[in-house]
């Protein structure tokens, strides 16, 4: 699985939207980008996940490069229970032959009331 | 209800002691992982399996013993080899969803965690 940068935290006030970034540079072309979510001492939640185009759901949209090699995941109207540590990673579903799901340390998001 | 159960959600031991962490999904999940969180740290993957009696080691795999003996269980054995054993630790399993003959999602869901603290 290709690498990814997050920055490691970022502040945003509560009924914002908040905009994070990820880098995958070295992204292939069978490679998802898929946003986890982890809230203090519980197990990551997924989010959301894209190939190339822009997706949105109940929870946030993704917003991928046209050369795919960064994204966003907006939070739209961001609440204190938005506050989590937030995982960029890219996986090649395609390769059955490697199923290891890798993540990185991801960027620390708290909500400023 | 459907879900990925791990328990105990705290665990003490001595040092020097096994202790097995228990993982059971009644998702009917493929494929399981075990990821360890030390603070402030990211997941580090210590054992995968992709289907029944199969499984991989991954990035920090020293010191842990697993086993896919059944579908919905995946236990992780902490042997007194693992010079660290303090952490969290996360189980997970995940399905596949197909289209057009294709694999487009594999979702991955997790346990609520086993926090593991060696004296």
């Amino acid at each position: 699985d290709a690498k990814t940068t997050q920055p490691p935290s970022m502040d945003c006030a509560e009924g914002r939207a908040a905009n994070l970034p990820c880098n995958h540079s070295t992204i292939s072309g069978n490679e998802y980008v898929y946003w986890y979510r982890q809230i203090h001492s519980q197990g990551p939640q997924y989010i959301i996940h894209g190939l190339k185009n822009n997706e949105t759901n109940e929870m946030a949209s993704l917003i991928i490069t046209e050369d795919r090699k960064s994204s966003t995941l907006i939070l739209p109207h961001a609440t204190l229970r938005d506050t989590a540590v937030y995982y960029c990673i890219v996986r090649d579903i395609s390769n059955f032959g490697n199923e290891k799901l890798t993540f990185g340390t991801g960027t620390r998001l708290t909500i400023i009331p | 209800d459907g879900g990925i159960t791990q328990s105990p959600k705290y665990l003490f031991r001595k040092e020097g002691q096994n202790v097995t962490l228990s993982c059971e999904q009644n998702l009917n999940h493929d494929a399981m992982y075990w990821y360890r969180q030390d603070p402030g740290q990211g997941l580090r993957l210590i054992y995968y399996s992709q289907i029944v009696n199969d499984f991989q080691k991954g990035d920090i795999a020293e010191g842990y013993s697993v086993s896919r003996e059944k579908k919905e269980s995946f236990p992780l054995t902490v042997t007194s080899a693992q010079k660290n054993p303090t952490a969290f630790y996360l189980c997970a399993s995940s399905i596949d969803v197909w289209a057009d003959r294709a694999r487009v999602n594999t979702e991955a869901f997790f346990g609520q965690g086993t926090r593991l603290t060696v004296v």
